[in-house]
């Protein structure tokens, strides 16, 4: 089953900040957090793995809370350049294959 | 350094036709690869997806089929395409559990079936 992301879209003004949530019905060995630009593969941007692990990306970071399989990405002094399309995707540690949300669309503007 | 190749980078075919989608990785080897398919506005379908030659696992049933006749090398195809074919057509490639299964995708293709 589909991992849930919310919200579906935000906009932003440039500097404001941001949480992108993922929610399983799975019990989860990690979570990894991609974003795509419009029209352009989805790029890796960090891994979660289970131990409430927080990890952090320039000014982009992410929690994971393996008791709720939940995580959140938090986009802090967002820029332009962080505009696109946010995925989680969900590892169960069972087959080599990742399960990606529904994806959260992320309009940074001026 | 690692690189994945998908060609072609856009395609227009006619409902009925056939198809083949060619997706290569240089720089490792025994990749696990994998096909997605993302309609208009849409997430990340896995179609299929492979952890060695000749292992083909399937995820959705479909009018597609999938073949790995090398180590780095996974083709997408289909006898006949179906208006519903249409979307942009994603290869990727992973070093499996050991590498905590971080993906890495290819440019894509972009299929527009008429």
């Amino acid at each position: 089953q589909q991992p849930v992301q919310s919200p579906q879209a935000v906009i932003l003004r440039e500097g404001e900040d941001a949480v992108i949530n993922c929610s399983s019905s799975k019990a989860l060995y990690s979570v990894h957090w991609y974003r795509q630009k419009h029209g352009e593969a989805p790029v890796f941007l960090m891994i979660l793995l289970k131990g409430g692990e927080q990890k952090g990306h320039e000014k982009i970071s992410a929690s994971f809370n393996e008791k709720k399989q939940q995580s959140s990405l938090y986009l802090t002094a967002s820029q332009l350049s962080y505009s696109g399309t946010y995925f989680c995707g969900t590892d169960t540690g069972t087959a080599s294959k990742l399960t990606f949300g529904t994806g959260t669309r992320l309009q940074v503007t001026l | 350094s690692q690189t994945i190749h998908q060609w072609p980078a856009t395609l227009v075919q006619p409902v009925g036709s056939p198809l083949s989608l060619e997706c290569t990785v240089e720089g490792t080897s025994n990749p696990n690869l994998y096909w997605y398919r993302q309609a208009a506005g849409r997430g990340l379908q896995l179609l299929f997806y492979s952890v060695g030659i000749g292992q083909i696992s399937s995820e959705v049933p479909q009018n597609l089929s999938a073949s790995r006749p090398q180590d780095r090398q996974f083709i997408l195809s289909s006898k006949k395409l179906l208006l519903s074919d249409s979307g942009f057509y994603l290869c990727a490639w992973s070093r499996g559990l050991q590498a905590k299964n971080i993906q890495y995708f290819g440019a894509g293709t972009r299929l527009s079936v008429l």
